[in-house]
């Protein structure tokens, strides 16, 4: 079984400064991906940002990008530049091939972006 | 194309009845999932789907839920009986099917949110 944690239930961040949300995972999988979602008061989940274990190089997407340390289990998510449009509840989420294919959730992170 | 559809966005029930919830996956995407999204138990997987095969329904909280795809495309969760528990917004996500970061990816539609009265 997979698990995931998120140890930060909420964060703010000044508009235009950067900020780093934790993830941690347990699988006993050798190849996963990981993944950042984004949900904001829509409701609607938003693909962030996307990983796979096998692959050492850290993912980035714009002013989107990830910390991927595999031997730590760990996989942050960093936001630089950040926009009032970034509030939302983060996801960090793991599926495995041999795990069944479905997600497993972290509890999820509120990150409020102050003007 | 469209991304994933869902109907009814919000559905009101009394304790008791059945409600059907329906997901409409991307155009092509073999793999179908259903979550559901509760303030106490966080994101739950329920059910999966993947093309022709039986469904994956370890996640399934109770014999009260139930799901079927038909065509390989359209999805109906059903709860019969509804529990004031049951309350909560359910998921679908779709994805391609396969064995690579970009098939596994899951695409999500935007929820029903669910009232048991």
């Amino acid at each position: 079984a997979q698990t995931v944690t998120q140890s930060q239930p909420e964060m703010s961040v000044q508009e235009a400064e950067t900020v780093t949300l934790s993830c941690t995972y347990d699988t006993s999988e050798n190849n996963y991906y990981l993944f950042w979602y984004k949900q904001p008061p829509s409701r609607q989940m938003i693909l962030v940002i996307r990983q796979e274990a096998y692959k050492q190089q850290n993912a980035t997407e714009n002013r989107f990008s990830v910390n991927f340390q595999k031997a730590a289990k760990s996989f942050s998510l960093k936001i630089s530049d950040s926009q009032l449009g970034d509030t939302a509840m983060y996801f960090c989420a793991s599926s495995s091939n041999n795990a069944g294919n479905m997600l497993t959730f972290g509890g999820g992170t509120r990150l409020m972006v102050k003007p | 194309g469209a991304g994933v559809s869902q109907s009814p966005s919000n559905k009101v029930t009394e304790k008791g009845k059945d409600v059907e919830l329906r997901c409409d996956p991307i155009s092509g995407h073999t793999a179908l999932y259903w979550y559901r999204q509760s303030l106490g138990q966080g994101l739950e997987f329920l059910i999966y789907f993947q093309g022709n095969s039986a469904p994956d329904k370890s996640g399934l909280p109770s014999d009260r839920f139930s799901a079927e795809r038909t065509g390989g495309s359209v999805s109906t969760l059903t709860i019969q009986r509804t529990q004031q528990e049951d309350s909560a917004v359910y998921l679908c996500a779709s994805s391609l099917g396969g064995t690579s970061l970009r098939k596994e990816t899951q695409y999500f539609g935007p929820g029903t949110r669910l009232l048991v009265l």
